[in-house]
């Protein structure tokens, strides 16, 4: 079945940078997209972008940009969101999901989900 | 960006009760938005997309309807494992967006 695990929690310091990995099973890892969505304590879902695992090309979220890079490494069936210069406000679960739809051409729908990442920004 | 409300932000029902909870859109989004489930501690899961087309595995008890800013789900008859936190997402354009989510818990 289709499996996607991600990478154990981290704490970083305010400034720092992470790295999140999502391993992929069950599938043909280049025919389908990974969308990266992120979810503060206690808040709602927030979406960061995607990356096609079949050209790489990307899309990000505006507020993210030039503090987020979202990679795939084929050869693992694994994809990678790094996240740099850590806010606090950066804390979060961090959830990555594979897009529903083959060979889709943006980010579209997104389902199943890893198992979440919970990323902590403290001094 | 797209901004999405959900209402209510909870709700409390009863086992064997329908329920709609609503979505708006601040701009007509044709037919391309989505519906996810969380339960506490877990991953979402996609109940619905594209309006009204229900994801494999998902429980015919669950519908999705409505285009351009209003859409709504239906749980036609809800059972204990329904109680969750619903939320709406939003695919016509980048940044993808979602509501603020639907509490729904037990009366």
């Amino acid at each position: 079945q289709v499996q996607l695990v991600q990478s154990g929690a981290e704490v970083k310091k305010p400034g720092a940078s992470v790295k999140v990995s999502c391993k992929a099973s069950g599938y043909t890892f280049t025919s389908y997209g990974i969308s990266w969505v992120r979810q503060a304590p206690g808040q709602g879902l927030e979406w960061m972008g995607w990356i096609s695992a079949y050209n790489g090309n990307t899309n990000y979220a505006q507020k993210l940009q030039g503090r987020v890079t979202m990679t795939t490494d084929t050869s693992t069936s694994t994809a990678y969101m790094e996240l740099r210069s850590l806010r606090s406000d950066d804390t979060a679960v961090y959830y990555c999901a594979r897009s529903l739809l083959v060979y889709a051409m943006s980010s579209g729908w997104f389902d199943p989900w890893g198992q979440g990442t919970l990323v902590t920004v403290s001094s | 960006a797209i901004q999405m409300t959900q209402s209510p932000s909870s709700l409390s029902a009863s086992v064997g009760d329908r329920v709609t909870i609503t979505c708006r859109a601040s701009q007509g989004i044709r037919n391309d938005l989505g519906w996810y489930q969380q339960k506490p501690g877990k991953a979402p899961k996609l109940l619905i997309y594209a309006a009204s087309s229900l994801q494999s595995g998902v429980p015919s008890r669950f519908s999705g309807s409505g285009s351009g800013t209003d859409f709504t789900l239906t749980i036609s008859s809800l059972q204990p494992e329904d109680f969750a936190t619903y939320y709406c997402l939003q695919d016509y354009n980048y940044p993808q967006t979602f509501g603020q989510g639907t509490k729904l818990e037990i009366k």
